[in-house]
């Protein structure tokens, strides 16, 4: 099984629309969480880390949820500038280094 | 600040052929990574260092050698290059371990080898 599972997408979805995406961790012992985003051909970046009991940033909500080990991010109103991959990551077993999930990848739509 | 640069940023290489790819930092980071990405693979760990003269195997570290002498650099070496690493590299960066501080990745260096 692999560390992190994304379901890939593509997700297509109409501006002003909110989006939810998903991801799975095989280790019940991680501790840190995060939601990266990358851009076309672009380096990744880090939108926002994901606290226990779930974080805002404008309009992008994490959550987690460790009895099921999954983790959550809600796009609200979505813009055309949001398209990207986002990549769900947990730390690894070793702690030195992070897990990158596949990536999900949205398409806002005018 | 540039934050983290990688050179070159592209590369095209015959089968055989060795290179080095080198990652600088300006942000006084301890902890610098260095990690392929194909398409339907996502990002996989090839090797890290955890400080100035230090380095550690990730995830897929066959074909590849790193060091790490002075603290701001990384670098990426393949001794002998073979068409399976034909990908995208990119290194990145973290003040301490990478659990409790931000990665900060470069912009990436596209590799092909034929």
């Amino acid at each position: 099984r692999k560390e992190v599972e994304q379901d890939p997408g593509p997700f297509n979805v109409p501006e002003g629309a909110t989006v939810a995406f998903n991801c799975t961790y095989s280790n019940s012992a991680s501790q840190s969480f995060f939601w990266y985003r990358q851009d076309c051909r672009k380096e990744p970046k880090l939108l926002m880390s994901v606290y226990s009991s779930g974080n805002e940033d404008g309009r992008f909500t994490a959550q987690l949820n460790r009895a099921s080990q999954y983790i959550s991010l809600l796009i609200r109103d979505s813009k055309l500038s949001d398209s990207a991959t986002y990549l769900c990551v947990v730390n690894s077993r070793s702690g030195y280094a992070l897990n990158f999930g596949k990536g999900t990848s949205l398409l806002v739509t005018p | 600040n540039a934050g983290v640069t990688q050179t070159p940023k592209f590369r095209v290489l015959k089968t055989g052929q060795s290179m080095t790819l080198l990652c600088a930092q300006d942000m006084n980071h301890e902890y610098m990574y260095w990690y392929r990405q194909d398409p339907g693979m996502g990002l996989r760990l090839i090797h890290y260092s955890v400080g100035e003269g230090t380095t550690a195997k990730g995830e897929v570290p066959d074909g590849y050698n790193v060091s790490r002498l002075k603290k701001q650099n990384f670098l990426l070496g393949l001794e002998s290059a073979a068409p399976s690493q034909t990908s995208v590299y990119f290194c990145a960066s973290s003040l301490q371990g990478p659990s409790s501080y931000e990665q900060y990745f470069g912009p990436g260096t596209r590799l092909t080898v034929t």
